[in-house]
């Protein structure tokens, strides 16, 4: 099963756009892609999601290129309680023949600093 | 606005024991999902539910046993624990016309220590 991957980390300033690139091969047909910010302890939190082009919301856009192969997230303006790890989810195919796996990125640790 | 609530928060079990997780989605939500996450790892998919039938299944081990009731709340139980059991285990349920794994809200989480 092919791996959903992502940077482990970045570190961005105050003020910046980040963008978080994940690569997700395997990704099914017909899933859609979705983003979440994860704190330490706490369950992942719904950023944004999409199925292909770009997506904006009052809080990031995401932009997927017409192979679907990877997904890239975009925090504009960054501040820092921004700082937490990021995480893709997709389906992913599985060799196996059944339906497909929900699958988490390998997650990208944000530090945002002053 | 109410929110998925996942009890116990903390379980502390022995070796070999059970333990059952329990987990209330939003009300009105029909889907209902369970997740794995060792320290400092992502979350791993176990399965999910949708309309009290399994929709998905993950990475969980046949000791493991999930269902969802007729009032959408699900449980999940661990028999025969081990050690690399420990974990937080998080659910998380999407509304109904969402598609399977797409905008879910996450739980609190349960965090399951092994001795």
């Amino acid at each position: 099963l092919a791996k959903t991957t992502q940077p482990i980390s970045m570190d961005s300033y105050e003020g910046q756009e980040v963008n978080i690139t994940c690569s997700h091969n395997n990704i099914a047909t017909n899933d859609y892609i979705t983003w979440y910010q994860q704190f330490p302890s706490q369950g992942p939190r719904f950023i944004i999601q999409g199925y292909k082009t770009k997506v904006t919301n009052e809080v990031a856009s995401l932009f997927i290129p017409a192979d679907r192969k990877s997904s890239t997230l975009s925090l504009p303006r960054v501040s820092l309680s921004d700082t937490a790890v990021y995480y893709c989810l997709v389906g992913v195919e599985i060799s196996s023949g059944s339906a497909r796996q929900l699958t988490f990125g390998s997650g990208t640790q944000l530090t945002v600093l002053p | 606005a109410a929110g998925v609530i996942q009890s116990p928060r903390h379980l502390i079990k022995e070796k070999r024991e059970t333990a059952t997780l329990k987990c209330y989605p939003i009300p009105r939500h029909d889907t209902v999902y369970w997740y794995q996450q060792g320290p400092g790892q992502d979350p791993q998919f176990l399965i999910s539910f949708y309309e009290k039938m399994q929709s998905d299944k993950g990475s969980i081990p046949d000791r493991f046993s999930a269902q969802q009731f007729s009032d959408y709340h699900s449980e999940l139980n661990m028999s025969s624990l081990e050690l690399g059991d420990s974990a937080l285990y998080f659910c998380a349920s999407s509304s109904p016309g969402t598609p399977l794994g797409h905008e879910q809200f996450f739980g609190p989480g349960t965090r399951l220590t092994v001795l």
